[in-house]
């Protein structure tokens, strides 16, 4: 069964800085997809960025990059330029295979708190 | 577009009580999630509808859950005799999908807000 680990509970960065949370997974599969959900307080989880197994490439998004490392079954999430409204709870997803569907595999998260 | 939207968003019901949960998804998404997240830890899979069919159920689904989307359309979670261990935050996410798979930008699950269930 495919796990996601998250090995940071909390950080917090001060506005303006670059921060990086961490997400390892465990799978056998060779084609899959990876995800950061945002949840901030009391509001909907959002996506921020996701990473297709086969592109070696790393996906950005604005602020938002990753750095994917396959062979070491690695995700992390950089956020360059804090800003406050960055302040909530992000989840690594791991996108797994159903018939006819995908089945979101997610970490616990990490609380990201930024700081003015 | 709103959204996928979910009622109610805070329930409180008693040991015992049955509780339903509805989500409205987006209106051109197929495909219909739920999800049961307890505090300080992610979401958990419990099952999954492509239109009306609902085509896997997680183990944390037991007998006491039972959820539906008629008509492909919105979609009811039930639970029944509830427990204390049932307080959770219950999501819904939607998106469009084919049957060959992949994460295509269509398939890319859209959450609502959820319903917070307290079990007393």
């Amino acid at each position: 069964a495919q796990t996601v680990t998250q090995s940071q509970p909390e950080m917090s960065v001060q506005e303006a800085e670059t921060v990086t949370l961490s997400c390892t997974y465990d799978t056998s599969e060779n084609n899959y997809y990876l995800f950061w959900y945002k949840q901030p307080p009391s509001r909907q989880m959002i996506l921020v960025i996701r990473q297709e197994a086969y592109k070696q490439q790393n996906a950005t998004e604005n602020r938002f990059s990753v750095n994917f490392q396959k062979a070491a079954k690695s995700f992390s999430l950089k956020i360059s330029d804090s800003q406050l409204g960055d302040t909530a709870m992000y989840f690594c997803a791991f996108m797994k295979y159903l018939w006819g569907g995908n089945k979101l595999v997610f970490g616990a998260g990490t609380i990201l708190r930024v700081k003015s | 577009d709103t959204g996928v939207s979910q009622n109610p968003r805070h329930k409180i019901t008693k040991r015992g009580q049955n509780v339903t949960f509805r989500c409205d998804p987006i209106s051109e998404h197929n495909r219909l999630y739920w999800y049961r997240q307890t505090l300080g830890q992610g979401p958990e899979f419990l099952t999954y509808f492509q239109n009306e069919a609902q085509l896997e159920k997680s183990r944390l689904l037991s007998d006491r859950f039972s959820a539906e989307r008629p008509k492909g359309s919105f979609s009811t979670l039930e639970i029944q005799r509830t427990e204390q261990g049932d307080s959770a935050m219950y999501l819904c996410a939607s998106s469009w999908g084919v049957a060959s798979g992949g994460a295509t930008a269509k398939n890319i699950q859209y959450f609502g807000a959820g319903t917070r269930l307290s079990v007393l």
